[in-house]
Order: structure tokens, then C-alpha cells, then sequence
């Protein structure tokens, strides 16, 4: 079971903005930074946001991240078919000295 | 261009060993901080373990430690996973990431995974 709290699942239709969550604790996203990842069919993991907010250059500002006290969110603006993959929120947990991944949003482009 | 390649999975018994290894280019290795990430079939993504640059740090996550050593050679540009015990619940992809972030799990750069089976 996954320290990081997710939406198994999403969906939208092209062009819609959906928005997908990650609640944690005071031990991880209460206290440090939250990094999102996309995983499309196949490949490996991309970043996509960092330190809550940031995208990394070449990533599409359709991509947006936020954080406010123990939970954070990615949310997805203007979605396209090439969006459809899984989702990762990351943290470091100062408790178990070690990183923590919420289990993956699978995002489906209806 | 950025390459992380991996090397060494493969079908262990359990209870058996494997080294894995990460081939690094493109970028300045030894001032990356380097994890081992894992990805069991149709599950999501358990971080494993993390090294520091200069190998001054090291640490595990629960279910590896006493079992699993990461070890680095900025010389050669190379990221290494010692397994031994291992278990079935092991099996997985398993992905050396770089992070220019201390003890961050901002990693910019991922391999492509090399798979480790462990089954009789």
C-alpha cells in the first residue's frame, strides 16, 4: 500500500481539464517538495512537474502543479490523446528516510 | 544526448544473487545524486535505494535493506545494484534515475528498466 494517497483512475474528453490529487502527511508532502511523473505505455517514467510547481524544459504548460499543506494536485489543461498514461506523485518522507510514490493515476482520453 | 542504460537482469532462483549496472553519458555523472527504482508488473513505482555523488551516502527503503548495496564509479560513469536473498516479491523493472537535487526524488534522467525475475 502506497504512502501517498491517489485516484486510482481519471478520465476526460479532448480538450478538458481534469486534475489529479495526492494527499500525504506532515512526514512527506507537509515538509518537502512534490515531483510528478508521466509513465506512457511501455517506456520509462518522465518528469513532468518538480518542487510542486516547476516544469521541466519541454514539457507543454498544459502541465500545472500545486501543493497546500499535506496534499498536492497535477492538473491537466487542454487534454490531448497523448496524454493518456500513468500518473506518479514522488516525495521525500522525512520518517522513513526514503522517497514515497503514490500508487499511480491511470488517466484515460475518452 | 542523456543515456542511462541498464544491464545484468535476468531469471534468478530465489534465495540468489544478481549485480545490476547502470551505464551513464551524456551528462556530468559524478555530480548526480542516483537512485535504483523499481516497477513490478502491473504495479507502480517503489524507490529502492539512493547514493550521493561522491558515495559518502547511501540508503535503502525497508523492504531491500540488509539484502541490497548501491555502489557508483564516477570514473566509469557507472551506477551498480548488488541483490542478494532475493524473493519473488523482487521481481520487477528496475530503473537507475539521476537527480541533480540532493536527497530529492527529482530525478531528470531515467534508464530504460532491465527486468529481474526471481522464480524457481
Amino acid at each position: 500500500q502506497s504512502v501517498l494517497t491517489r485516484p486510482p483512475s481519471a478520465s476526460g474528453t479532448p480538450g478538458q481539464r481534469v486534475t489529479i490529487s495526492c494527499s500525504g502527511s506532515s512526514s512527506n508532502i507537509g515538509s518537502n517538495a512534490v515531483n510528478w511523473y508521466q509513465q506512457l505505455p511501455g517506456t520509462a517514467p518522465k518528469l513532468l512537474i518538480y518542487s510542486n510547481n516547476q516544469r521541466p524544459s519541454g514539457v507543454p504548460d498544459r502541465f500545472s502543479g500545486s501543493k497546500s499543506g499535506t496534499s498536492a494536485s497535477l492538473a491537466i489543461s487542454g487534454l490531448q490523446s497523448e496524454d493518456e498514461a500513468d500518473y506518479y506523485c514522488a516525495a521525500w518522507d522525512d520518517s522513513l528516510n526514503g522517497v514515497v510514490f503514490g500508487g499511480g493515476t491511470k488517466l484515460t482520453v475518452l | 544526448q542523456v543515456q542511462l542504460v541498464e544491464s545484468g537482469g535476468g531469471l534468478v532462483k530465489p534465495g540468489g544473487s544478481l549485480r545490476l549496472s547502470c551505464a551513464a553519458s551524456g551528462f556530468t555523472f559524478s555530480d548526480y545524486y542516483m537512485s535504483w527504482i523499481r516497477q513490478a508488473p502491473g504495479k507502480g513505482l517503489e524507490w529502492v535505494s539512493y547514493i550521493s555523488s561522491r558515495s559518502s551516502y547511501t540508503n535503502y527503503a525497508d523492504s531491500v535493506k540488509g539484502r541490497f548495496t548501491i555502489s557508483r564509479d564516477n570514473a566509469k560513469n557507472s551506477l551498480y545494484l548488488q541483490m542478494n536473498s532475493l524473493r519473488a516479491e523482487d521481481t520487477a523493472v528496475y530503473y537507475c534515475a539521476g537527480s541533480s537535487s540532493p536527497w530529492s526524488p527529482q530525478w531528470d534522467y531515467w534508464g530504460q528498466g532491465t527486468l529481474v525475475t526471481v522464480s524457481s
